[in-house]
């Protein structure tokens, strides 16, 4: 079974602070896409990353795809409660085939 | 209306039941998929419709029956479901096999 874990699985942190969410997996992908899910609503894409190695920023987010295209990671700088949510990575494989991780539920503070 | 709709938003039904979730997507997309989340589980892929033909079934049971009657529409039936049946059932949309997935705001289904 493709696994996609996520860590920390839960985090609650000050406004103000930074944080770095991680998705691991064993297997390699093509692609690899974050997405936050708020409460009653589908999860919404962040961004995606296709080349190994590669660093996309969206305003206070940095996403990391490693240079294997096994993992990858999301940096939060200076936490605000509009944050909050249930952050998603999802790893293509194939055709049509993403592979969601375990999630990461944050919660910030005010 | 814009984006991926989806109804009903929240509907209860007992095992014996037969009722239908519908998705349709106003981007222009050419493939739709059925996923569904459960508290503590990664979201799990059901059914994918490229062009309204099926190219993925994830070893779903029988008692969930998907159709795509074209491009912008699909359904899920629902018949004789299971209390562990219960979750947020989300409907996506892409533009191609590539392409990132725009949700729906899910029908959340409670099986009593």
């Amino acid at each position: 079974t493709q696994l996609l874990e996520q860590s920390p699985q839960f985090l609650s942190i000050q406004e103000g602070e930074n944080l770095t969410v991680y998705c691991n997996s064993s297997s390699v992908f093509s692609s690899l896409q974050w997405y936050r899910q708020e409460p009653g609503e589908g999860p919404v894409l962040l961004v995606t990353v296709v080349t190994g190695g590669e660093v996309k920023k969206l305003k206070r987010l940095t996403f990391q795809f490693g240079d294997a295209r096994k993992d990858s990671s999301l940096h939060i700088t200076a936490a605000q409660p509009g944050d909050t949510g249930l952050y998603l990575c999802a790893g293509a494989r194939g055709t049509y085939k993403y592979i969601f991780g375990t999630g990461t539920r944050l919660k910030v503070l005010a | 209306e814009t984006g991926v709709t989806q109804t009903p938003r929240h509907l209860v039904m007992g095992m014996t039941n037969k009722k239908s979730l519908k998705c349709e997507q106003h981007l222009g997309h050419n493939a739709m998929y059925w996923y569904k989340q459960s508290a503590k589980k990664p979201l799990e892929l059901m059914f994918v419709y490229s062009l309204e033909e099926r190219v993925e079934n994830n070893s779903v049971p029988s008692r969930f029956s998907p159709e795509c009657p074209n491009s912008s529409h699909l359904f899920l039936h629902l018949h004789t479901l299971q209390p562990e049946d219960s979750a947020l059932y989300l409907c996506a949309s892409s533009q191609d096999y590539r392409g990132e997935l725009f949700f729906g705001e899910g029908s959340r289904l409670t099986v009593l």
